[in-house]
């Protein structure tokens, strides 16, 4: 069965530093998806950034970017120019095997002050 | 805005009771997906709808059922409510597997 695991809970950044928020997944499969969900107060869920498993470019959505290291099985998220609307919840999920449903790591919760 | 729309926003109901939670999905999109928010639970797949037909289920309880009408919009319906499924719901859909599952606002349902 696949896993997801973020293992920080709480984290806090400065407004306009830069920010990474670590995920770790294991799976047997082979293509698999893999993305970054954002869930601000307003219990919202955003997708942030999506990243394809075969895919050895690591994706990036403007101040959003993924370091994707395939054989490690990790899927960070860097944040650069930290804002204060990115304060959220953060989920790393992942889609793969021949279930379409997203498993969903318990989330980072991200703090930026000003 | 993520083109999901579920309704009501907000249910309030006792245990033993039984509601249905509405959801239509993204225009072109064919899969529906019903996930639930606990606060032990953290996110948490219930059931897929692709096209009508049910294709994968999760961790969805005997007590519950959905289903995808032919106009793609979805139903997840709750009979015999415990305190326990006190959550926030979500729908989301998608083209198909592997593209997007973009979520709707999420209903939160609270029993009394």
């Amino acid at each position: 069965a696949q896993t997801v695991t973020q293992s920080q809970p709480e984290m806090s950044v400065q407004e306009a530093e830069t920010v990474t928020l670590s995920c770790t997944y294991d799976t047997s499969e082979n293509n698999y998806y893999l993305f970054w969900y954002k869930q601000p107060p307003s219990r919202q869920m955003i997708l942030v950034i999506r990243q394809e498993a075969y895919k050895q470019q690591n994706a990036t959505e403007n101040r959003f970017s993924v370091n994707f290291q395939k054989a490690a099985k990790s899927f960070s998220l860097k944040i650069s120019d930290s804002q204060l609307g990115d304060t959220a919840m953060y989920f790393c999920a992942f889609l793969g095997g021949s279930q379409g449903n997203l498993i969903f790591g318990k989330g980072t919760k991200l703090s930026v002050k000003p | 805005d993520s083109g999901v729309t579920q309704t009501p926003k907000h249910l309030i109901t006792a245990t033993g009771q039984r509601v249905t939670l509405r959801c239509s999905p993204r225009s072109g999109d064919l899969s529906v997906y019903w996930y639930q928010q606990s606060l032990d639970q953290g996110l948490q797949f219930l059931i897929q709808y692709y096209n009508g037909e049910e294709r994968a289920k999760g961790n969805i309880l005997e007590r519950f059922s959905a289903q995808q009408f032919p106009d793609l919009h979805s139903e997840l319906n709750l009979s015999s409510l415990e305190l326990g499924d006190s959550a926030l719901y979500f729908c989301a859909s998608s083209v198909d597997w592997g593209y997007e599952q973009y979520f709707g606002p999420g209903t939160r349902l609270t029993v009394t």
